[in-house]
Parts: structure tokens; C-alpha cells; sequence
């Protein structure tokens, strides 16, 4: 069975400070996709890496997948307000391309 | 708006009943993907359409969920005799999916926020 586990599972920070989720499995992901997500509303994805030791940068958000495919990260710097909300990753697997998720990060930023 | 859209948002139904939710995918995607969420979980995968074939269901499918998608285009859930334990908001997603792509990435709807008393 393929997991992803979210580390850590709440964050509360001030406004301006830096952070980092992480994202582990066992298990090696064709690709991986990371989503924001507001209270009752559907997960809006951020972006989605494929290459082993890929790093793509969406303004103050930067996104690292593992060499060996297997963990990712999100770095997020001078964290806003407008940052708050649960961020989740999501593995795909293999041809089906159905998404594992894992259990969340819950992402509050102070002003 | 060309996203994925879901209907209703919000269900709230008595134990026994049957439920039906449709989502209508983007327009030019080919799969069609299902999942459940419960509070303070991430996303459960349930079932998946290329076109009009189902092709994939997960065990959390129990008997007394059916899923169609007729013409390869919107999709319904239909969940019968209701049970407590149902209560979850139901996502759909769509993607464009081909063999040469890599990433098949899953762009959902808003959800349908299910109740059962």
C-alpha cells in the first residue's frame, strides 16, 4: 500500500517568517502534485513535479521533488496571511494516475 | 468559468435515503476521477472514467455506490440507502491523460458537501 506522510500536520507562524512541509513515502511516485485548500472548497493545485530533483518556484513558494522520487518539500518564504489554509501533496500512481494523498498541513499565518 | 464544476454543494439527507451528485468535468479532459474527504484527512480515491469506461474502483466502494459517466463527458455518484458514516464532502477531478504525458495533473471541482442525519 502507498502512503504519504505530511509533516508536520498543523502550523501556526507570525507573518513574514519562513517554513517547510514535508512529504514522505516508501514508495516511488511518477509524479507528485501539491494543493491548496480553502475551508469547504475542492484542493486547487499548485503545481506538479516529475523529474527526480526537480525544484520549481512559484513566487514565494518553492517546490522540491527527491531524487529518487520518492519525498517532496514546499518551502514557503515570508509567509502572508493570504498563505493560510490546509496545503496538501499528492503522489500519482502509476498508468490509473490516481492521486494519494497524504493527510494534510494545516497552515496559519499571524498578521 | 471552465472548470470543473459540481451539483449540489451541499446535501444534507436522512439515514436510508439515496443521493445522486454530478460533476461536469473540463471539457476536453478524458478522466474522470472520484474521492472522498473526511475532516481533517486528505483525499480518498474511489473510482476512475477514461472516457466512458470506469476502469478502477477502490474497496471504499462499497456495493451501495454507483458511478456512471454515460457519454464520456459529466458523471454521477449515486450513493442508496444512506448511512451515517457517508457524511464526507465528495470531490471530483479531471485531467488530460495520454501516454506520452508525465504528470496527469487533476484539477477539481468544489465538492459536494454531504450529511446524513
Amino acid at each position: 500500500t502507498q502512503l504519504l506522510e505530511q509533516s508536520p500536520q498543523f502550523l501556526s507562524i507570525q507573518e513574514g517568517e519562513n517554513l517547510t512541509v514535508y512529504c514522505n513515502s516508501s514508495s516511488v511516485f511518477s509524479s507528485l502534485q501539491w494543493y491548496r485548500q480553502e475551508p469547504g472548497e475542492g484542493p486547487v493545485l499548485l503545481v506538479t513535479v516529475v523529474t527526480g530533483g526537480e525544484v520549481k518556484k512559484l513566487k514565494r513558494l518553492t517546490f522540491q521533488f527527491g531524487d529518487a522520487r520518492k519525498d517532496s518539500s514546499l518551502h514557503i518564504t515570508a509567509a502572508q496571511p493570504g498563505d493560510t489554509g490546509l496545503y496538501l501533496c499528492a503522489g500519482a500512481s502509476g498508468n490509473t494516475g490516481k492521486l494519494i494523498f497524504g493527510q494534510g498541513t494545516t497552515l496559519q499565518v499571524k498578521p | 468559468d471552465t472548470g470543473v464544476s459540481q451539483n449540489p454543494r451541499h446535501k444534507i439527507t436522512k439515514r436510508g435515503q439515496n443521493v445522486t451528485f454530478r460533476c461536469d468535468p473540463i471539457s476536453e479532459h478524458n478522466r474522470l476521477y472520484w474521492y472522498r474527504q473526511t475532516l481533517g484527512q486528505g483525499p480518498e480515491f474511489l473510482t476512475y472514467f477514461q472516457n466512458e469506461a470506469q476502469l478502477e474502483k477502490s474497496r471504499l466502494l462499497s456495493d451501495r455506490f454507483s458511478a456512471e459517466r454515460p457519454k464520456g463527458s459529466f458523471s454521477t455518484l449515486e450513493i442508496q440507502r444512506t448511512e451515517q458514516g457517508d457524511s464526507a464532502m465528495y470531490l471530483c477531478a479531471s485531467s488530460l491523460w495520454s501516454w506520452d504525458r508525465g504528470d496527469n495533473e487533476q484539477f477539481f471541482g468544489p465538492g459536494t458537501r454531504l450529511t446524513v442525519l
